[in-house]
Parts: structure tokens; sequence; C-alpha cells
């Protein structure tokens, strides 16, 4: 069965300073990865999705994340963080079977200034 | 284009009854499926359903149904609440029966807290 780990809790990063956000998967075949961010009291906005092709994907809101096979990676990543990036953010993974996505716990991102 | 919409986005029950939700997916969306989240738990899936007809349920008791009607709304029903019910339950339409790479596009969620 696929998983997600999200192993940071809380991140906080000063405004304009670049963002990584790590995510590691657990899934026999290539999967189909997903990073969503929420906003409090808010439902999941999807950011940016990979299913094959160029590893490295763009999203929307300036964020791109690259898959790492060798790594079962799918980090999530920002060149300059603004205030209005705080929020949560989830990474998910779907096999292709008709199965549901599975989400990892989230990672809470604070950016100060 | 209308989003996907939860209703209600409140709500307050006492510990022993039963609950209602409903969720209206994206125009043209058949798959529709249900996520609880919980601090403690995280996003945890709930069931999906696709034309009417339920495709995926997830590890949750009885208690907790759902359905689809023809125009792809959908209600889950939480019987005999209990305290450990209280969560956001969040709806997510897609385009196609649980087909990852469309997707799922988010309600705002409901909120339900039992007391």
């Amino acid at each position: 069965a696929q998983s997600v780990t999200q192993p940071d809790i809380h991140i906080t990063v000063s405004e304009g300073a670049s963002l990584e956000l790590r995510c590691n998967y657990s899934y026999g075949a290539t999967p189909y990865l997903f990073w969503y961010v929420q906003s409090p009291g808010q439902g999941l906005q999807l950011l940016l999705k990979y299913f094959s092709g160029d590893t490295l994907v763009q999203g929307i809101k300036g964020f791109e994340a690259e898959f790492k096979r060798s790594q079962s990676s799918f980090n999530l990543r920002k060149p300059s963080v603004h205030w209005s990036d705080a929020a949560e953010y989830f990474c998910a993974v779907g096999a292709q079977a008709g199965t549901a996505l599975i989400f990892g716990k989230g990672t809470t991102l604070s950016v100060s200034s | 284009k209308a989003g996907v919409t939860q209703t209600p986005r409140y709500l307050i029950k006492t510990r022993g009854q039963q609950v209602t939700l409903s969720c209206s997916p994206i125009s043209g969306h058949r798959s529709v499926s249900w996520y609880q989240q919980t601090p403690g738990q995280g996003l945890q899936f709930l069931f999906e359903y696709f034309s009417e007809t339920q495709r995926n349920k997830g590890n949750f008791p009885g208690r907790f149904s759902g359905r689809q009607f023809s125009n792809s709304r959908s209600e889950m029903n939480v019987s005999t609440l209990e305290l450990g019910d209280s969560a956001l339950y969040l709806c997510a339409s897609s385009l196609a029966q649980a087909v990852p790479n469309y997707g799922y596009t988010f309600g705002s969620g409901t909120r339900l807290t039992v007391v």
C-alpha cells in the first residue's frame, strides 16, 4: 500500500527567503503525486501534480516540485516566499488503479517578516 | 464555473445524534470523495462515489455512510455521533472515478463539532 511522509511538522521561513518542503512516498510503481495547500478554515487547493515526463513540474503561485525516483521524494520549492504563503501544505500520492489519494500529515509554514 | 459546494459550513451536534452533510460537485464531475480531517489523524479517506455507486471505502465504522444522487450531488451521514467524530469533513470532486491523474477539487468543508 502506498504511504506519504512529510518529515517536517512546522517550518518558519523569512519573507523573501527560499522554501523547500519535503515529501517522501512509498509505492511500488510510478506514483501520481500532488501538492495541496490549505489556508485556515478552508479546503485544499491543488498546487501542482506529477504523473510522468519531466521530473520538474511547475505549479501555481510560483511553486515547483521535483520528482526523484531514486530518493522516493517529491519536494516542493519556492524561490522567494511571500507572507501570503503561510498555510498548511499537504503532499499526496495516488496509485494508477482507481484508488483514493493518500495524504501526508502536512507541514505548517509560517512566514516571518 | 462554480466550485465544490458543501453545506452546512458549521454544525454542532450532541453525542448520540445523527448528522447529514451535503456536497455538490463541480458541474460535469461524476466522482465525489469524502475525507475526514482531524489534527491527530490528518486527512483520512472515507469513501468515494461514482455514478451513484460506492467505489471505494476507507477504514471507518458502519456509522459512516453516504450516497450519491443522479445529479452527482452526494450526502454523507454519521449516526450515533461520538465526541471523536468532531472534525472537518471535506468533499472532493473529480472528473472521473478516483483516477489520480485528474486530481481532486475540494470544497471548503463542513466543520462538525460533537458535544
